[in-house]
């Protein structure tokens, strides 16, 4: 059964740190990960997706990577800004008939000014 | 376009009552799905649809149903609502050409079952 884990759970960071927030899943067999952020009483906004076959992807000051074979994905925030305090979520679709996107239970980040 | 919509944004509902709540999309993805949010529970996933007129279920389906008449339209019906199934509902849809399957999600709707 697939498990996604995000870590930490929260984090709090002074404005312009860099910063990188974590995924992991227990089955390799993916078909692509997806990288959304949600604000609080909204809801999710995709940030980043990276098909199986990709290592990164690129947006911004976002840079997402992917390393199926450890079952880990990162999501790196360069500069990072007030305006970027919200809930970050990973989540991978299965590689099988289903196609279902499985959720970690995100990452609550806070800047501060 | 309007991506993914949905009403109602907020429902109270007494236990027992039935209701319907609405998703369209419209930019003709196959794929559409229901996700319950819960605190300390993370989204999980209801019912899914590759297409219209085919539909199967996730995680957590039971108390829910759902049809898919068209590519537009996935509407969830709460049978006979429970306390437990308070919760914010997000739908969402897929883009499957190109095999792309990025998922794109409603605003939510904030249902309260009293």
């Amino acid at each position: 059964k697939q498990e996604v884990t995000q870590i930490p759970a929260a984090l709090s960071v002074p404005e312009g740190e860099n910063l990188v927030l974590n995924c992991s899943f227990t089955d390799s067999a993916i078909y692509n990960l997806q990288w959304f952020r949600q604000d609080p009483g909204k809801g999710l906004t995709s940030l980043l997706l990276i098909q199986s076959s990709q290592r990164e992807q690129t947006s911004g000051r976002l840079n997402a990577s992917l390393d199926k074979s450890s079952g880990r994905s990162t999501l790196y925030i360069a500069a990072s800004q007030p305006g970027d305090s919200a809930t970050y979520l990973c989540a991978v679709r299965r590689r099988d008939s289903s196609y279902k996107l499985i959720f970690g239970s995100g990452t609550r980040l806070l800047v501060r000014p | 376009n309007a991506g993914v919509t949905q009403t109602p944004k907020f429902q109270v509902l007494k236990t027992g009552q039935s209701m319907t709540l609405q998703c369209a999309q419209d930019m003709n993805h196959e794929y559409m799905s229901w996700y319950r949010q819960d605190p300390g529970m993370g989204l999980r996933l209801i019912h899914y649809s590759v297409g219209a007129g085919i539909t199967d279920q996730g995680e957590v389906p039971n108390g829910y149903n759902v049809s898919r008449s068209t590519t537009e339209d996935f509407p969830l019906r709460l049978l006979s609502a429970a306390p437990s199934q308070t919760s914010v509902y997000f739908c969402a849809s897929s883009q499957t050409a190109f095999n792309s399957y990025e998922q794109y999600f409603g605003p939510g709707t904030r249902l309260t079952v009293t």
